[in-house]
């Protein structure tokens, strides 16, 4: 597609389930973010990926929250047992160089998560 | 660490008037600068970019921004402001010679611009 696309758009989720959030980024780049927005505030940096492989995931704020990319292009965000602090918009990033320099990063919507 | 504020949660404006949108940013060496923006329902959408070279860098829409390394600053500006300027806009920094989790966008907690007719 011509920019990152994120599915769902919204999830609810009950208290303790688990959820899956995937993000499409453009095709051919190499970097890819997740971050999380919570509501009023600016996005915080979760995770990132040079093709297949995580470089980091310091940002992640649990053991609960896993990140793939297995094959270098979509990447999925999974958040076990989900508690309500968890509510937010996930937001993710894709830029095409390797360096992991987001210069010029492209985002997608976003997913709304909303845990009840 | 690298950090970014954006003073003023909200700014209004009047239509026609020039608008301006405070950003500072604290970084250990010569920073990467952005903006985006954020209408309701929509993601991050690229403004413009401070790397190196003119102090004063023109981007989407009509917006520029002026680096002040002595100020730290790196405040949005439009000349002549529209209704549909109206949106959440952030700022944020890299510091390109950090490696690790400094790789990723220190992003300021955003400020809501409205534009009144």
């Amino acid at each position: 597609g011509a920019g990152v696309s994120q599915s769902p758009r919204y999830k609810v989720a009950k208290r303790g389930q688990d959820v899956a959030l995937r993000c499409d980024p453009i095709s051919g780049h190499v970097s890819l973010f997740w971050y999380q927005q919570a509501l009023g505030q600016g996005p915080e940096f979760l995770t990132y990926f040079q093709n297949e492989a995580q470089l980091d995931k310091s940002g992640l704020p649990s053991d609960r929250f896993f990140a793939e990319r297995p094959e270098g292009s979509v990447s999925t965000l999974k958040i076990q047992r989900t508690q309500q602090e968890d509510s937010a918009v996930y937001l993710c990033a894709s830029s095409l160089g390797g360096s992991g320099g987001n210069l010029g990063a492209f985002f997608g919507q976003g997913t709304r998560l909303t845990v009840v | 660490a690298q950090s970014v504020a954006q003073p003023e949660d909200q700014v209004n404006v009047a239509e026609g008037n020039p608008l301006t949108v405070k950003c500072t940013y604290s970084v250990s060496g010569n920073p990467y600068l952005f903006w985006y923006v954020q209408y309701p329902n929509r993601g991050l959408q690229f403004l413009l970019k401070y790397i190196t070279g003119d102090n004063l860098v023109k981007g989407s829409y009509g917006f520029e921004a002026e680096f002040n390394k002595s100020q730290t600053s790196f405040h949005l500006k439009k000349p002549s402001a529209l209704v549909s300027d109206s949106a959440l806009y952030f700022c944020a920094v890299r510091d390109p010679h950090s490696s690790g989790s400094a790789r990723q966008l220190t992003f300021g907690s955003g400020t809501q611009l409205t534009v009144l007719p």
